[in-house]
């Protein structure tokens, strides 16, 4: 599974987009990119994820560049409940091993 | 739906003690898992299941043991705890292989006190 980094921490204006950057430049053409994030100490929570398109739901959109090296999560509206940490993982088509690193610790300011 | 739900919710344990947490899922999903996660670490895969009657190893799978005798249920055993098990255990399932499905969905944690 391909490595991702990511900022340790971020600060955003509530009302502002939250653009969390991810890299995975070791990424293959059979891994998807996932976001989850952990809200204080429960359980993760399922954002998105894409393979190779841009992608939208009711929570965030998935912007992923043309070479998949990269991708960023975009929360359009941050709120004071989007302060956790988020991870972004790749998972490769077949595997059940995929690594949750460190995340970014986002936190939302008023 | 109540979703994924672990018990117990807390637990302190001596060194050498075993116990048994419960992973219970009312969602029909075929797969399940156990995750820990140590401070300022992310989640590690224990053990995982992709269905009834199987079970697998996954990424720190050393000193636990897990069974999926129904296909609602994971348990995840300690036969004789450590301090090193000290952790916050997750179990999560989801409906499709990790790969092919719109996220896992996570219980509330366990938080595991060996001492």
């Amino acid at each position: 599974d391909a490595k991702t980094t990511q900022p340790t921490s971020m600060d955003c204006a509530e009302g502002r987009a939250a653009n969390l950057p991810c890299n995975h430049s070791t990424i293959s053409g059979n891994e998807y990119v996932y976001w989850y994030r952990q809200i204080h100490s429960q359980g993760p929570q399922y954002i998105i994820h894409g393979l190779k398109n841009n992608e939208t739901n009711e929570m965030a959109s998935l912007i992923i560049t043309e070479d998949r090296k990269s991708s960023t999560l975009i929360l359009p509206h941050a709120t004071l409940r989007d302060t956790a940490v988020y991870y972004c993982i790749a998972i490769t088509s077949g595997t059940y091993k995929y690594i949750f690193g460190t995340g970014t610790r986002l936190k939302v300011l008023a | 739906n109540a979703g994924v739900t672990q018990t117990p919710k807390f637990r302190v344990l001596k060194t050498g003690q075993s116990m048994t947490l419960l992973c219970a899922q009312d969602m029909n999903h075929e797969y399940m898992y156990w995750y820990r996660q140590d401070p300022g670490m992310g989640l590690r895969l224990i053990h995982y299941s992709v269905g009834e009657g199987t079970t697998a190893k996954g990424e720190v799978p050393d000193g636990y043991n897990v069974s999926r005798l129904k296909k609602q249920n994971f348990l995840l055993g300690l036969e004789s705890a450590a301090p090193s098990q000290t952790s916050v255990y997750f179990c999560a399932s989801s409906l499709y292989p990790p790969w092919d499905n719109y996220g896992y969905t996570f219980g509330s944690g366990t938080r595991l006190t060996v001492v």
